[in-house]
């Protein structure tokens, strides 16, 4: 089955250190990959995404994230972490769901990330 | 900017009212979608649609339904409220392109008593 995986449930890194927030999936074909933040009360905001090139993708308030295809993963990274970075990160991947081109995501069941002054 | 208005950000029903919870987005986006987030269970697809008055059902539908009159408004219905549809329903667009970012609404908290 097509599915995204988030391993860790809850990631927790002090203020200045670099952070890590994991994410695999297991799809066919080439994968269109996301991520995503989530502030309290709030919708989700796109950070970066993966379509096709450079393996290490660059995106918003200075996180990165880099595609290992042999290892199925798209690991979201920041080298230095910030107290306001804390909230709620969900990584999907784009699925094709008919003849037609349309796609859907699959999505992660989410890490939350805590970053202690 | 990107914007995507879900019209209530707080909402509180009793059981087996009609709900309505309505979107709007300015960008021309052809496909429209929506999700309830619950904790522990991330976000699941309710409805989505790629183009006016087509619509296909999620991975959730049973208790919804959706209207899309208009390319830029997708309106999620509960015809009969019920307590475990309690949640946040969020809204989202794209454009139908392979690859291209869905953008998301604030979110829309539903309390059903």
């Amino acid at each position: 089955a097509q599915s995204v995986a988030q391993p860790e449930d809850q990631v927790n890194v002090a203020e200045g250190n670099p952070l890590t927030v994991k994410c695999t999936y297991s799809v066919s074909g080439n994968p269109y990959l996301f991520w995503y933040v989530q502030y309290p009360n709030r919708g989700l905001q796109f950070l970066l995404k993966y379509i096709t090139g450079d393996n290490l993708v660059k995106g918003s308030y200075g996180f990165e994230a880099e595609f290992n295809k042999s290892q199925t993963s798209f690991h979201l990274k920041k080298p230095s972490a910030l107290v306001s970075d804390s909230a709620l990160y969900f990584c999907a991947v784009s699925l094709l769901i008919n003849a037609g081109n349309n796609r859907k995501l699959i999505w992660g069941l989410g890490t939350s990330l805590a970053v202690n002054p | 900017d990107v914007k995507v208005t879900q019209s209530s950000r707080y909402l509180v029903k009793r059981t087996g009212e009609k709900v309505f919870l309505e979107c709007v987005q300015d960008m021309d986006h052809e496909n429209m979608f929506w999700y309830r987030q619950d904790p522990g269970l991330g976000l699941r697809l309710i409805y989505f649609s790629y183009d006016v008055k087509m619509k296909e059902k999620g991975d959730i539908p049973e208790g919804y339904s959706v209207s899309r009159e208009k390319k830029e408004r997708f309106s999620l219905i509960l015809e009969s409220a019920s307590t475990n549809q309690t949640s946040m329903y969020l809204c989202a667009s794209s454009l139908i392109r392979a690859g291209n970012t869905i953008y998301f609404g604030e979110g829309s908290w539903l309390t059903v008593v």
